[in-house]
């Protein structure tokens, strides 16, 4: 099982600024399979970003990802307040596909 | 549009079962694999496993084989996953999610772009 590891815990932010969350994989995520999802409280995932650097559909551009093998990383410039989130990466390229453990987002 | 819609709260005594439906609209069912993920409260998401609606095979994560099960009714579009000898552990958020592309392609590896507004299960006595 990949295990992915995200750091840091928690981000506190303000307006305008920039943000850089990391997602550690204990071994390499086979094809870049690795996406990221923005989670509201009270609400299902939303996808970010998937095969490591495209943006899914509607998404700013605001956020973008990068990175191969078992560092992968999600930038999210000029943060807006409703950037405040919980926010996930997770590996589909193996099963069990797994996600980390979140990293949380505060805007202030 | 396209969208999962999903059965409401549950609560469940230990050692029962719950089934929870997810019904899609507004593409074709067959087409794509379903996965079920759930997130216990004020924690991380975890995948359970995924199923292909087209004949409904399905594939489930080592921890919960045996207690799992994930069905597919074609004719109302509608998956299921019902789990079994429930434990105050299972008390969760459950949500099915469809993948990006199409099972032809995905082969069921591939990211989740539609998610169902989740069901909550609480298992208590």
């Amino acid at each position: 099982e990949i295990v992915l590891t995200q750091s840091p815990g928690t981000l506190s932010l303000s307006p305008g600024e920039g943000a850089t969350l990391s997602c550690r994989a204990s071994q390499s995520v086979s094809t870049s399979y690795l996406a990221w999802y923005q989670q509201k409280p009270g609400q299902a995932p939303r996808l970010l970003i998937h095969g490591a650097s495209s943006r899914a559909t509607g998404i700013p551009d605001r956020f973008s990802g990068s990175g191969s093998g078992t560092d992968f990383t999600l930038t999210i410039s000029r943060l807006e307040p409703e950037d405040s989130a919980v926010y996930y990466c997770q590996q589909y390229g193996s099963s069990p596909r797994t996600f980390g453990q979140g990293t949380k987002v505060d805007i202030k | 549009q396209v969208q999962l819609v999903q059965s409401g709260a549950d609560v469940k005594k230990p050692g029962a079962s719950v089934k929870v439906s997810c019904k899609a609209s507004g593409y074709t069912f067959t087409s794509y694999y379903i996965h079920w993920v759930r997130q216990a409260p004020g924690q991380g998401l975890e995948w359970m496993g995924l199923i292909n609606p087209t004949g409904g095979r399905a594939t489930y994560s080592q921890k919960l084989q045996g207690r799992v099960t994930m069905t597919s009714d074609t004719s109302a579009s509608t998956v299921y996953m019902e789990l079994s000898s429930l434990t105050s552990e299972d008390t969760a958020v459950y949500h099915c999610a469809r993948e990006i592309t199409v099972a032809s392609f995905s082969s069921g590896y591939d990211a989740f772009d539609i998610w169902g507004q989740g069901t909550m299960v609480t298992v208590s006595s």
